[in-house]
Order: C-alpha cells, then sequence, then structure tokens
C-alpha cells in the first residue's frame, strides 16, 4: 500500500537556524515525491518535487529536500528559518500503480520564533 | 495566469441533504482531482477527471460523484450529506503531459462544508 508517514506534528525553531521537516514514505514503483504549504485559510501551494535525478532537490522559497531511497525518506529542509515559514508543511507521493492519484502526510506545524 | 478557483467558499448543509461545489482549473490545466482535508489531518484523494472521465478513486463511497466539462471546470457533488462529511474539499488541477502524473498539483483554497 501506498502511503506517507510524517513523524511530527509540530517543528519548532528559531529565526535564522536551520530547519528540517521529516517524511519517510511507502510506495510501488519509482517514487514521485512532493512537498506542499499550507497557510490558514488557504489550499495548498507546490513547493518542490523529486521525480529522478539528483537526490537534493531545490524549490520554492530557498527550500530544498533530500531524497534517500536507502531511507524511504523525503527530509525538507532549509538552511536558514524565517518567521515568515511558519505554516503547515505536507509530504505526498503519487501511487506507482495508479498514476493519478495522490497521497498526503497529516502535516506538520512549523513554527518559526523570533 | 488564472489560478484555481472554488465556489462557494463556505457552505453551511443538514445531515441528508445534497450539495455540489464547482472548481474552474488554472488556464491550460486539463486534469482535475478533488480532495477531502479533515481539520487537523491531510487531504485525502477523492477522485481525478481527466478528458470528462473519472481516471482515478479514493476509497470514498459513491454518494461522492463528480463532472468535468468541455472547458476543463469541474464539480463535486455529495449526496445524503453526513456529519462527517465536514471539512475542507479542496479541488486541484494539473497538466498532463504523457509523461505519468509528475506534474505538481495546483490548488484552489477550498470550500469550507460544515454539516448540521
Amino acid at each position: 500500500a501506498q502511503s506517507v508517514a510524517q513523524p511530527e506534528d509540530q517543528v519548532n525553531v528559531a529565526e535564522g537556524n536551520p530547519l528540517t521537516v521529516k517524511c519517510t514514505y511507502s510506495v510501488s514503483g519509482n517514487p514521485y515525491l512532493f512537498w506542499y504549504v499550507q497557510y490558514p485559510n488557504r489550499g495548498l501551494q507546490f513547493l518542490l518535487k523529486y521525480i529522478t535525478g539528483d537526490n537534493l532537490v531545490k524549490g520554492s522559497y530557498g527550500f530544498e529536500a533530500e531524497f534517500n531511497k536507502s531511507q524511504t525518506s523525503f527530509h525538507l529542509k532549509k538552511p536558514s528559518a524565517l518567521v515568515s515559514d511558519s505554516a503547515l508543511y505536507f509530504c505526498a507521493v503519487r501511487d506507482g500503480n495508479n498514476f493519478n492519484k495522490f497521497y498526503f502526510g497529516s502535516g506538520t506545524k512549523l513554527n518559526v520564533k523570533p | 495566469e488564472t489560478g484555481v478557483t472554488q465556489s462557494p467558499t463556505h457552505l453551511i448543509k443538514t445531515r441528508g441533504q445534497q450539495v455540489t461545489l464547482r472548481c474552474s482549473s488554472q488556464s491550460g490545466h486539463n486534469t482535475v482531482s478533488w480532495y477531502q482535508q479533515a481539520l487537523g489531518q491531510g487531504p485525502q484523494f477523492i477522485f481525478q477527471y481527466y478528458r470528462e472521465e473519472e481516471n482515478g478513486r479514493g476509497n470514498f463511497p459513491p454518494r461522492f460523484s463528480g463532472l468535468q466539462f468541455p472547458n476543463y471546470s469541474s464539480e463535486l457533488n455529495v449526496n445524503a450529506l453526513e456529519l462527517d462529511d465536514s471539512a475542507l474539499y479542496l479541488c486541484a488541477s494539473s497538466q498532463f503531459s504523457g509523461q505519468g502524473a509528475n506534474q505538481p498539483q495546483h490548488f484552489g483554497d477550498g470550500t469550507r462544508l460544515s454539516i448540521l
């Protein structure tokens, strides 16, 4: 079965410090992985994706993610957090058997304190 | 470029009623997906439409149905509403390019449905 796990409900980090939001996945076939961000009362905004190629993927707003096949992980990272990064972050994976289905994690709330 | 728009933004219904939610895809996109996001949870895939036909469905009962129109806009219909249907319903569009679903989805801001 396809699934995504975000083990942390909440991540707290001080502004200027590096941040990591964790994601592990289970999927048949090649994993297509995505990160989205959601601000209050808004839809999800695309940050970055991994399809193939380099394990380090760079995305919007200075975010990047590292794909690790052996650990089936796709952690979201940023070298220096901003207060405006505070939001809800979702990891998603495309179904390896049905390309038209996506599975989302339960989300991680990122709190960046001044 | 026009983004994904959904209407209405908020809706209140009672148990047993029926509801129709609407979505206009981002210009140039030919595929639309619908998701249910319960409070405090991630989006759950309901179904996807491409070329006016359903081409993928999640674990939702048949009382959840949809339509896609020639202009790629879409509707989500839910019959016999239940209390557990209270959620944010998100529409997402993307462009199917023959390379599989590796294109990111663009989401609307959702319709908040409350069932009393």
